[in-house]
């Protein structure tokens, strides 16, 4: 099965550029979809197909996918993006959905 | 706007069963299906299957085959989930979320507890 990697947490200062990644074989060539949970909260899409920002989704939310790791990149990170963050693809191999085991984003 | 309304809370014994219900609004409730997701207590997020509104054909997780159900109603815009043989291990949060084609699932329900214990 395939197999979506994310570092278990990240620390940023207000203000300053988070970068979140999610390591899979050959990502590069998958859609990848990024959700931000909230503590106590479902999932929210806030990136699909590597790059595109959902509406009402801000712009400082960006993301980059390739070879083998794709990027979550939040820049002037404020106190509200402290959350989990999932990385998604479908694997159409076997059809499936499939899940990183999230980034916990700590902002200082 | 989309809505994803989730049945209320349940506690069961293991061995038992449950049905969670997502009652969905705001969008052409045939166009799009609905994927099922659980969150166990601090833990990441599991995807267990989706459903196709319109024709009723299901793709479930390896893990959960035999096990899982989804259906749909569609005079009244809701799909259900059917999870038997619960145990312990079932404890989580249960999402609902719209997926039009089974790869991404992009508007969420609120989630329903299920506590599976003696």
């Amino acid at each position: 099965s395939y197999v979506l990697t994310q570092p278990p947490s990240v620390s940023v200062a207000p203000g300053r550029t988070a970068s979140l990644t999610c390591g899979g074989h050959n990502i590069g060539g998958k859609g990848v979809h990024w959700f931000r949970q909230r503590p106590g909260q479902a999932p929210v899409l806030v990136i699909h197909y590597d790059s595109d920002r959902p509406s009402g989704i801000p712009e400082r939310f960006s993301g980059s996918n390739s070879g083998n790791t794709a990027t979550l990149t939040i820049n002037r990170v404020e106190a509200g993006d402290e959350a989990d963050y999932y990385c998604q693809v479908w694997n159409s191999g076997t059809d499936h959905v499939v899940f990183g085991g999230g980034t916990k984003l700590t902002v200082l | 706007q989309v809505q994803l309304v989730q049945s209320g809370a349940e506690l069961r014994k293991p061995g038992a069963l449950v049905k969670v219900s997502c009652k969905a609004s705001g969008y052409s409730f045939s166009k799009y299906g609905i994927s099922w997701v659980r969150q166990a207590p601090g833990r990441g997020l599991e995807w267990l299957g989706w459903i196709n509104v319109y024709t009723g054909y299901t793709n479930y997780a390896q893990k959960f085959q035999g096990r899982v159900t989804m259906a749909t109603d569609t005079s009244t815009t809701t799909v259900y989930l059917e999870l038997r043989s619960l145990r312990s291990a079932d404890t989580a949060v249960y999402y609902c979320a719209r997926d039009e084609a089974g790869q991404v699932p992009d508007s969420w329900g609120q989630g329903t507890l299920v506590t599976v214990s003696s």
